[in-house]
């Protein structure tokens, strides 16, 4: 089976640094992706990674440690845009994508 | 600009009344996939065609149908929608082979009311 926790929701100051956590456990693992979801919108892509550790993308990085299952979003001085949510997905074997259920980010000024 | 297009935006349907959602890409993209969202739950995936193999979720209901008539368009039908039924659906492409990983690109998705 899969399955893939994330905290609900957080909250962080505008300018401030924020690690989103993601925990997983799937049957099988091809790599794992960030996505950004504004309210009503589509999922956007953020990162990937497949192999252990950070993958750096301007004020975005992401973490991996597959022995852990295990990894984190690391968002730098936030902006009040960064408020959306923000999914983890695990992609388990070929072309099938489960994803957590999103943690809801806020930015506040 | 290379893009997945859903159309409708917004669908409104009654209970029972066989629906159609389409999505197009200009991507080139060989792997097309639905999900499923309901509000604050994750994507769910409810099927994928790979080129023109159909893959179906194991817990995808019969309601739901897709065709892919050639590599751009996708559907999804639902022949009797139900209440529970009521969600955003998104279209997404892959280009499997093609690309360091598997990035999936969304479309805006469609908003499915049922009355």
């Amino acid at each position: 089976g899969q399955n893939i926790d994330q905290p609900t929701e957080m909250t962080a100051t505008e300018g401030a640094i924020v690690q989103i956590n993601c925990t997983y456990q799937t049957s099988g693992f091809n790599g794992l992706f960030w996505y950004q979801q504004h309210a009503g919108e589509a999922p956007t892509f953020l990162s990937y990674n497949v192999l252990d550790g950070l993958e750096e993308k301007g004020r975005f990085s992401s973490f991996l440690s597959r022995s852990k299952g295990y990894s984190y979003l690391l968002l730098k001085e936030l902006q009040m845009k960064d408020s959306a949510s923000y999914l983890c997905a695990v992609e388990g074997s070929a072309r099938q994508l489960t994803f957590g259920s999103g943690t809801q980010l806020t930015v506040l000024p | 600009d290379a893009m997945v297009i859903q159309n409708p935006r917004y669908q409104v349907t009654q209970f029972g009344k066989p629906v159609t959602l389409s999505c197009s890409q200009t991507l080139n993209h060989n792997v097309m996939y639905w999900y499923q969202q309901k509000s604050s739950q994750a994507p769910k995936l409810l099927f994928h065609y790979y080129d023109k193999d159909f893959n179906n979720e194991a817990d995808t209901p019969d309601n739901f149908q897709s065709r892919r008539p050639n590599t751009s368009f996708c559907f999804l039908d639902i022949r009797s929608p139900g209440l529970g039924d009521a969600a955003m659906y998104l279209c997404a492409t892959s280009s499997e082979g093609l690309a360091v990983n598997n990035e999936q690109f969304f479309g805006p998705g469609t908003r499915l009311t049922v009355l």
